[in-house]
C-alpha cells in the first residue's frame, strides 16, 4: 500500500515550457487535490476533484490545467510555466473520515 | 469563505516545556479542524483532528481544544521533545459542504536541548 505517490520528485523548466505533474492514489479515495506551497503561505488549493469525472477550481487555478484520468490518478499541467509557478506542488487525496493523505511532493523551478 | 490565521509563526522552546499553537477562524459553520506536521523536505501528515461536536482530544503529548464561540482552536504540545521540531499547520473545514480545506501559513517550531 503505497498511499499517495508523485512523479517527479524535481523539475526545472524554462519559462514557457510546458509539463505535467503526475500523481496516483491506492486508497479507493473519492477525493483528490493539488496544492502549491511556497515560503510563508502555507498550502493554497490549486484545484481539486470530489470524483472521477469531475474537477473544481481552488484559490490560485491560473496557470494550471487537471485531468482525473481515473479513480486513481489526478495530474496537473503547466501549459506555459512562468518564474511565478516555481514551487513545491503537493498532491493529496480525502479518506472517509475527513482526513487528507499527502503525496511527497514535486519541486518545480522554473527559471 | 473560510479564513484561517495562525500565531505565533515561529516558536522555540526548551526540551521539555510544552510549546502551544493556536488558529482562529472565520466561518462559524467549520466542523472539522485537523493539524498537520511537516518535517523539513517531507510531506504534511495528519498528527491530530477534531471536530466541532467535542472541546477537546488528546494523543498522548499532543491535545487539541476547541472554542466553537471564539472560533479558535489550540494545538498543545508537552513535554516537547527535539523530534517535535517541524513546521505545523492547521486547518478549517465544513464536512459535506464541498471540499475545501483551507490551511493556516503555518509555525515554525523549533524544541532546543
Amino acid at each position: 500500500n503505497a498511499g499517495v505517490t508523485q512523479t517527479p520528485k524535481f523539475q526545472v523548466l524554462k519559462t514557457g515550457q510546458s509539463m505535467t505533474l503526475q500523481c496516483a492514489q491506492d486508497m479507493n479515495h473519492n477525493s483528490m487535490y493539488w496544492y502549491r506551497q511556497d515560503p510563508g503561505m502555507g498550502l493554497r488549493l490549486i484545484y481539486y476533484s470530489a470524483s472521477e469525472g469531475t474537477t473544481d477550481k481552488g484559490e490560485v487555478p491560473n496557470g494550471y490545467n487537471v485531468s482525473r484520468l481515473n479513480k486513481r490518478e489526478f495530474s496537473l499541467r503547466l501549459e506555459s510555466a512562468a518564474p511565478s509557478q516555481t514551487s513545491v506542488y503537493f498532491c493529496a487525496s480525502r479518506g472517509r473520515s475527513g482526513e487528507q493523505y499527502f503525496g511527497p511532493g514535486t519541486r518545480l523551478t522554473v527559471t | 469563505g473560510e479564513n484561517v490565521e495562525q500565531h505565533p509563526s515561529t516558536l522555540s522552546v526548551q526540551e521539555g516545556d510544552s510549546a502551544v499553537i493556536k488558529c482562529t477562524y472565520s466561518d462559524s459553520a467549520s466542523n472539522y479542524f485537523p493539524w498537520y506536521k511537516q518535517e523539513l523536505g517531507k510531506r504534511p501528515q495528519l498528527i491530530i483532528d477534531i471536530r466541532s461536536n467535542v472541546g477537546e482530544k488528546k494523543d498522548q503529548r499532543i491535545a487539541v481544544t476547541l472554542n466553537k464561540t471564539a472560533k479558535h482552536f489550540s494545538l498543545h504540545i508537552t513535554e516537547t521533545q527535539p523530534e517535535d521540531s517541524a513546521v505545523y499547520f492547521c486547518a478549517a473545514k465544513r464536512d459535506n459542504y464541498g471540499q475545501n480545506f483551507v490551511f493556516g501559513p503555518g509555525t515554525r517550531l523549533s524544541v532546543l536541548p
